[in-house]
């Protein structure tokens, strides 16, 4: 069973701060990671994929991969309390090729 | 509207009793799933299906069954044999399956006592 971890956290970042939410992986030649965030109660909701390695913007969302070290961030830049949930990061798992590993979330709280 | 659309939102059983949980998407979707989420943990594969009339088990299939007959349906039973069927149903798909990213409907949250 490949793996995929997360620092559950809860991660505490003040409002406006850079939050910076960490995700390993076990599978050497994973191709494609992708972040989803849940809030309580809610089902997960896509907001980032990422392919190749570097850094991917959207908005106020940056993912970063690097494969050689088999880890993937995602960072929320000027953090709002809307942010607050869990994130989780995603990663194929290739061998089966027909399914992702979830890692078990961040908890993300955005203090006002 | 495009979507993925679980029903009911929230479904109360009693012990023993069998329960199916429905799932239908209007993406054009191939591939379909169904995650388990208790409390505090992660999503947990029970099935996921590639193509119609397919599917295979996931990591927890113990105590549920599924079927595949429509692209855009793919329901879960809950059977009487799951040990602790109480938690946060979630129905998922994908274009084309594991490389893709998935989309998640709203969930199903099941008590059973």
């Amino acid at each position: 069973q490949k793996e995929v971890e997360q620092n559950s956290g809860p991660l505490s970042v003040p409002e406006g701060a850079i939050a910076s939410l960490n995700c390993t992986y076990s599978d050497r030649v994973s191709q494609s990671f992708f972040w989803y965030r849940q809030y309580s109660g809610k089902s997960p909701e896509l907001i980032m994929s990422i392919y190749s390695n570097g850094d991917k913007e959207d908005g106020r969302f940056t993912a970063q991969l690097n494969k050689a070290s088999q880890y993937v961030s995602l960072l929320i830049r000027d953090s709002q309390p809307s942010d607050s949930a869990t994130y989780l990061c995603a990663v194929p798992d290739m061998e089966y090729g027909n399914k992702l590993v979830f890692g078990a979330g961040t908890i993300l709280r955005v203090k006002s | 509207d495009g979507g993925i659309t679980q029903s009911p939102k929230y479904l109360f059983r009693k012990e023993g009793q069998n329960v199916t949980l429905s799932c239908e998407q209007n993406l054009n979707h191939d591939a379909m799933y169904w995650y388990r989420q208790d409390p505090g943990q992660g999503l947990r594969l029970i099935y996921y299906s590639q193509i119609v009339n397919d599917f295979q088990k996931g990591d927890i299939a113990e105590g549920y069954s599924v079927s595949r007959e429509k692209k855009e349906s793919f329901p879960l039973t809950v059977t009487s044999a799951q040990k602790n069927p109480t938690a946060f149903y979630l129905c998922a798909s994908s274009l084309a399956g594991g490389l893709d990213e998935q989309y998640f409907g709203p969930g199903t949250r099941l008590t059973v006592t």
